[in-house]
């Protein structure tokens, strides 16, 4: 069975610091990636996706995140955090049925 | 404008009263499916549909129904709600086979308390 693990609760940066949010995911196929942000009150947003080819995927408000094989992992990343990037921030795993499996997601709150 | 809508938003309800959670897309989506988030579980899927009158079960379909009698509909029952189907309940709808680079469409979710 697929699983995603984000082993990182929640996490707190500064405002102009880098981020790195963690996402380890269990699959025995190549695997559909998926992040996603949920700002309070919304519904989620996808920000980037990796099906195949460059492993290094570029998303929506600057965000990129990088396909790991030999690490099973699809860690988000974003140079620069703005205040508005205050979120809770999912990572899925799909398969060809149509099965979307998501982490327990990581809530970021920004320091001004 | 493209969206999923849900209603209602909120609703507290009590133990066994049957409640239907109306869910709509205007995009002639014909993936659509339920998630319930629970915290520190993330979102986790009840029912998917992948057409007009074509369900299936996903992680957690025990106590709920659903229905696709109409492309743009897929309705969420409870049959005979109880206080651990407490949740915020999301539907989701994409275009067909949702992996081929199509992505899902979220509505704005739905608060339930069940007393």
């Amino acid at each position: 069975a697929q699983s995603v693990t984000q082993p990182d609760i929640h996490i707190t940066v500064s405002e102009g610091a880098s981020l790195e949010l963690r996402c380890n995911y269990s699959y025995g196929a190549t695997p559909y990636l998926f992040w996603y942000v949920q700002s309070p009150g919304q519904g989620l947003q996808l920000l980037l996706k990796y099906f195949s080819g460059d492993t290094l995927v570029q998303g929506i408000k600057g965000f990129e995140a990088e396909f790991k094989r030999s690490q099973s992992s699809f860690n988000l990343r974003k140079p620069s955090v703005h205040w508005s990037d205050a979120a809770e921030y999912f990572c899925a795993v799909g398969n060809a049925g149509n099965m979307l499996t998501f982490g327990g997601g990581t809530r970021l709150m920004v320091k001004p | 404008e493209a969206q999923v809508t849900q209603n209602p938003r909120y609703l507290i309800t009590v133990t066994g009263k049957k409640l239907t959670v109306t869910c709509s897309q205007n995009m002639n989506h014909e993936y659509m499916s339920w998630y319930r988030q629970d915290p520190g579980l993330g979102l986790r899927q009840i029912y998917y549909s992948m057409n007009v009158e074509v369900t299936d079960k996903g992680d957690v379909p025990e106590g709920y129904k659903v229905s696709r009698k109409e492309k743009r509909n897929f309705p969420l029952i409870l049959e005979s709600p109880s206080p651990n189907q407490t949740s915020l309940y999301f539907c989701a709808s994409s275009s067909h086979l949702v992996f081929l680079n199509n992505e899902q469409f979220f509505g704005p979710g739905t608060r339930l308390t069940v007393l």
